[in-house]
């Protein structure tokens, strides 16, 4: 089974400042793990994923993850926020055997301040 | 690039109404995953097709109902609504059963009244 946990439902980081969302996860079998962005009232986009290949994963709008096996971790950095950054961050995981379904954490919700 | 369509957008029914939800996933793609979002909630499984055959089930009620259709677009069909079944309803396709992105679609806000 999979699980996901976010540390921290908000998150307040200031224009320039680095960004950290924490993710956690648990997997009894090797996961594939996403970070999907989601601004109010629009759908799920993907900003990067894990899949086995390489452990520091780069993504879209500047963010990168590094998966830590010894850590169960997956964190979701960029070096320097920008206003247009706040929104919803879910973190999630899926099977890499049977089937595929995404397991989400309970999200982050990013706030960015001038 | 050919996203998922989802109709549709927003939807208001009244409680003990029924409602249907489309997804069209992207040419090609042969899987469809179903998941709810309630307000404030992370997204939540419900439902995913294969080649027109149900491969998983999630904390689908039993008053919903979905199927696959020929041409891989999928129906969610909602009956006797309650309130607590406004959420935003996301539908995302993916090709093969053994592949590891979804691709989401944009999502149809049911509001039960």
């Amino acid at each position: 089974a999979q699980s996901v946990t976010q540390l921290g439902s908000h998150v307040s980081v200031s224009e320039g400042a680095l960004v950290l969302l924490r993710c956690n996860y648990s997997s009894s079998v090797p996961p594939y793990l996403f970070w999907y962005v989601q601004y109010p009232n629009q759908g799920l986009q993907l900003l990067l994923k894990y899949t086995s290949a390489a452990t520091l994963v780069k993504g879209i709008n500047g963010f990168e993850a590094e998966f830590k096996k010894s850590e169960t971790s997956f964190h979701l950095t960029k070096p320097s926020a920008h206003m247009s950054d706040a929104a919803e961050y879910f973190c999630a995981v899926s099977a890499t055997s049977g089937t595929y379904k995404y397991i989400f954490g309970t999200g982050t919700r990013l706030k960015v301040l001038a | 690039a050919a996203g998922v369509i989802q109709s549709p957008r927003h939807l208001i029914k009244e409680k003990r109404e029924t409602a249907t939800l489309k997804c069209y996933p992207i040419p090609r793609h042969d899987t469809v995953y179903w998941y709810q979002q309630g307000p404030g909630q992370d997204p939540q499984f419900l439902i995913s097709f294969y080649e027109k055959m149900q491969s998983d089930k999630g904390s689908i009620p039993d008053r919903f109902s979905a199927q696959q259709f020929s041409d891989y677009h999928s129906e969610l069909n909602m009956s006797s609504l309650e309130l607590g079944d406004s959420a935003l309803y996301f539908c995302a396709s993916a090709r093969g059963a053994l592949t590891d992105t979804q691709y989401f679609g944009p999502g149809t806000r049911l509001t039960v009244l």
